[in-house]
């Protein structure tokens, strides 16, 4: 069964620091990766999406990879500013999925501090 | 962009009640849809995995009597917690996706509470 690990749980920096969030699948036959932010009792706001075909995203401040020989993604959010606020979600699913979900990481609670 | 508009975006009800959340995609047809549940300060956790026209499958562990999904057209599916108690409160987030590899878009989420 697929498993999902972000690393770190919770990050604060001050406003202006280039940062790097990581999350490693137990299964690294991944099909598509999507990356994800949910504010405080909100839904989620899909940032990025890594197609079976592609290994990087980028949008703007914000660049995400995917290894998939590791099975570990990396978001990179460049110059972060308080807005960035928020808990970030990778989600992933398996090879041959199908139409099958994504598995979801517990998130990354990141503070950008002003 | 692809939006997906859910509905309440909080409950609050008795214990014994049913309550019924509305999932719509606004512009573009979802063939699926996807319902998660999500406890506080955890990651969210897939109930049911909901097809147009078809029955919805159901994870292990979740009672499919008791959160009973219908997906009746290509924008909406509907989730029906059933005689709902207090250990059912929670935030309950929908998504959908044109097809698999599509991103998957979500709703704002509904909390429940059962008092």
């Amino acid at each position: 069964k697929q498993e999902v690990t972000q690393i770190p749980a919770a990050l604060s920096v001050p406003e202006g620091e280039n940062l790097v969030l990581n999350c490693s699948f137990t299964d690294s036959a991944i099909y598509n990766l999507q990356w994800f932010r949910q504010d405080p009792g909100k839904g989620l706001t899909s940032l990025l999406l890594i197609q079976s075909s592609q290994r990087e995203q980028t949008s703007g401040r914000l660049n995400a990879s995917l290894d998939k020989s590791s099975g570990r993604s990396t978001l990179y959010i460049a110059a972060s500013q308080p807005g960035d606020s928020a808990t970030y979600l990778c989600a992933g699913t398996g090879l041959n999925s199908g139409n099958t979900p994504l598995v979801f990481g517990k998130g990354t609670r990141l503070s950008v501090i002003a | 962009g692809a939006v997906v508009s859910q509905h309440p975006s909080w409950v609050i009800c008795k214990s014994g009640t049913s309550v019924k959340i509305e999932c719509r995609s606004l512009d573009f047809q979802a063939t699926t849809m996807f319902w998660y549940r999500q406890f506080p300060k955890q990651s969210l956790m897939l109930m049911a995995t909901s097809n147009e026209g078809s029955k919805a499958t159901y994870e292990q562990g979740v009672e499919k009597d008791k959160f009973l999904i219908n997906h009746a057209s290509l924008t909406l599916s509907t989730l029906t917690v059933t005689s709902a108690h207090p250990e059912d409160s929670s935030f309950y987030i929908c998504s959908a996706r044109v097809g698999y590899n599509s991103p998957l878009h979500f709703g704002n989420g509904t909390r429940l509470t059962v008092t």
